[in-house]
């Protein structure tokens, strides 16, 4: 079965600095991979996402994700933080059929002005 | 927009009582799920279901039970709600794509069981 890992239950960054959040998955055959952001009181909105081909992603508001095979890994990153990007992060990985998804833990991003 | 709405945002309830949480989806998804969300513990499946009248256990079934009448429609039911049913709830909806299907996720519903 497959499992997800966000070794990082909370990050401060200040505000105009690099963000990096790490996602560690096990699963067998070459993953899907999603990382979802909550903004407080909100529901989880889709940030990117993995399938194939280019294993940079792009995504909405300035973040991406690399996607690493030797290293299991699918960190996410954006190069400048805004005081909005202050949300809890999930990042998520898709099962054989690709319709249903296990997911980390979380990592709780908070933005120092 | 796929948009989907859960029935209420914030619900109290006493212990034994029996709760109904709604979630509706408004493109036409063949699939839905509810997840409880738990600070350090993520999402958490409880059912899911792929057609009307079709469900399938979660990861934490135990406790709940679900009800799908109508496509857009899918309902999680607390027979006899516990105080450690006390959580966040979240419903999601996708449709079959390539690679793998997008979920699309409501505001949720913050259950306090007291």
């Amino acid at each position: 079965a497959q499992s997800v890992t966000q070794p990082d239950i909370h990050i401060t960054v200040s505000e105009g600095a690099s963000l990096e959040l790490r996602c560690n998955y096990s699963y067998g055959a070459t993953p899907y991979l999603f990382w979802y952001v909550q903004s407080p009181g909100q529901g989880l909105q889709l940030l990117l996402k993995y399938f194939s081909g280019d294993t940079l992603v792009q995504g909405i508001k300035g973040f991406e994700a690399e996607f690493k095979r030797s290293q299991s890994s699918f960190n996410l990153r954006k190069p400048s933080v805004h005081w909005s990007d202050a949300a809890e992060y999930f990042c998520a990985v898709a099962n054989n059929a690709g319709n249903m998804l296990t997911f980390g833990g979380g990592t709780r991003l908070m933005v120092k002005p | 927009d796929v948009k989907v709405t859960q029935s209420s945002r914030y619900l109290v309830k006493r212990t034994g009582e029996k709760v109904f949480l709604e979630c509706v989806q408004d493109m036409d998804h063949e699939n839905m799920f509810w997840y409880r969300q738990d600070p350090g513990l993520g999402l958490r499946l409880i059912y899911f279901s792929y057609d009307v009248k079709m469900k399938e256990k979660g990861d934490i079934p135990e406790g709940y039970s679900v009800s799908r009448e109508k496509k857009e429609r899918f309902s999680l039911i607390l027979e006899s709600a516990s105080t450690n049913q006390t959580s966040m709830y979240l419903c999601a909806s996708s449709s079959p794509g390539a690679g793998a299907d997008t979920q699309y996720f409501g505001p949720g519903t913050r259950l306090t069981v007291l």
